[in-house]
């Protein structure tokens, strides 16, 4: 399967910091991203789709100005946290799709503790 | 009620036991995916399927479009399969629905 790489693995932060995650798909180019978030115990929920160069669009309940994600290249996305607050406190992963009609492959993750 | 569900929701066996999960789906799906996700929290996709069947390796999935019923298969199961395996279908958005998640626990 496709390498992902997501950067950095874990991370604790003090409430109103913010935090930027990186994405990277090393060995094909991702024009779809995908960004979940997963609570403890619980399934992926999907937070954001963004394609290469164009802004993300974000589901429903999910803040744009609190996650900042960029995609302006095939192989690299970033997820910022901005503000961050303990109930932002998560599992996010991201997930990169190179067309429409093939796999979706999935970032190790980062698990992010807000203090 | 959930668009997909899977059972049993926990599994236990012991190394070399046949192991089935299923999945059950209810809304139209361009294909099904199969992932598998370790006690870290690392994602793998096992497999993307939209009829038939599919094998690698001692893992086997198959899906019946008519019943909106997939099934994984594992067999000769060993501790190292323990894991939570989820299903997930792609609806007609392009965007994945994803199952509870059933986790099995493979003892020697």
């Amino acid at each position: 399967g496709a390498v992902v790489s997501q950067h950095p693995s874990w991370v604790i932060c003090k409430s109103g910091t913010s935090v930027k995650i990186e994405c990277r798909s090393l060995d094909f180019q991702a024009t779809t991203m995908f960004w979940y978030r997963q609570f403890p115990k619980q399934s992926l929920m999907l937070m954001a789709t963004s394609n290469e160069g164009s802004k993300a669009t974000y589901e429903q309940g999910v803040e744009k100005d609190k996650f900042l994600i960029n995609h302006a290249s095939l192989t690299l996305s970033t997820l910022t946290v901005t503000s961050a607050h303990p109930e932002d406190s998560s599992f996010y992963i991201c997930s990169p799709r190179d067309s429409p009609y093939n796999e979706q492959f999935f970032g190790p993750g980062t698990r992010l503790t807000v203090l | 009620k959930n668009e997909v569900e899977q059972s049993p929701q926990n599994l236990t066996a012991q190394e070399g036991e046949f192991i089935t999960i299923n999945c059950s789906y209810s809304v139209g799906i361009s294909a099904l995916h199969w992932l598998q996700q370790h006690p870290g929290g690392g994602i793998v996709s096992l497999f993307m399927l939209s009829s038939g069947k599919k094998k690698h390796g001692r893992l086997i999935a198959t899906i019946n479009i008519q019943e909106k019923h997939s099934s994984l298969h594992i067999t000769a199961s060993h501790p190292r399969d323990s894991a939570v395996y989820i299903c997930a279908v792609s609806d007609n958005t392009d965007k994945l629905i994803f199952g509870t998640g059933t986790r099995l626990q493979v003892f020697p």
